[in-house]
């Protein structure tokens, strides 16, 4: 398939060591987050979300973490895995523009074995 | 998690022609919507599609270029007319559950010639 994120940072890890991928968002009017995974040749595929009001929240070997205050949000992955190597999104709902998703600028996991 | 499917998952065109792009959802849903990805970069959306009416268009999108039906709350085609190698991209559909999940078709690879 094609490589998707030619253009995007890139975060390299050892297998096995943590990941932290970070994402600063562009309204503070923001409601809802939500990290999307994108593995080459494939659709977004949907990670894990947090709504505003909280500041943590966890899923299977993933964490999100939302400071609102810094308008920052970070998805940190445990123990990666080689499989979780592809392009990750971290995409904000702005209620007011109409309920839309907006996504940011995307970051390339890879993970060296 | 609603089920996308997305047809067809890759063209070849020549420039002047268009292509219709067709979104089916294994359920039905309130909010439907197209987005592209062009090469190396993120997701943009081009529109929402609304049930019954018109589509609602971003900036820089225009219904001349991307029209857009939405006969029913399970399927969605977006086409894209008078194609320029410009318009080679990735074309998604996503889709919005209740809980405001956003989940996204495979995409449409579209290579203009």
């Amino acid at each position: 398939g094609e490589s998707v994120g030619l253009h995007l940072p890139t975060l390299s890890v050892q297998e096995g060591d943590n990941s932290i991928i970070n994402c600063a968002y562009s309204n503070s009017a923001s409601d809802y987050f939500i990290w999307y995974k994108q593995e080459s040749g494939k659709g977004p595929q949907f990670i894990i979300d947090i709504r505003s009001n909280m500041d943590k929240r966890q899923g299977q070997r993933v964490t999100v973490l939302l400071n609102k205050t810094v308008k920052h949000l970070s998805l940190q992955i445990a123990a990666t895995q080689p499989g979780d190597s592809a392009v990750y999104f971290c995409a904000e709902n702005i209620r007011e523009y109409g309920n839309k998703l907006v996504f940011g600028a995307g970051t390339i996991l890879r993970v060296k074995s | 998690s609603a089920v996308i499917s997305q047809k067809p998952s890759r063209d070849i065109c020549q420039r002047g022609t268009s292509l219709t792009i067709q979104c089916q959802v294994d359920s039905q849903v309130t909010m439907m919507f197209w987005y592209r990805q062009q090469p190396g970069q993120s997701l943009t959306l081009i529109a929402t599609a609304n049930q019954g009416s018109e589509a609602t268009y971003e900036s820089g999108f225009v219904i001349d270029k991307f029209p857009i039906s939405r006969p029913n709350l399970t399927f969605s085609t977006l086409t894209v007319s008078n194609m320029s190698p410009e318009d080679s991209s990735i074309y998604l559909c996503s889709v919005r559950a209740p809980g405001d999940e956003q989940f996204f078709g495979p995409g449409t690879r579209l290579t203009v010639l």
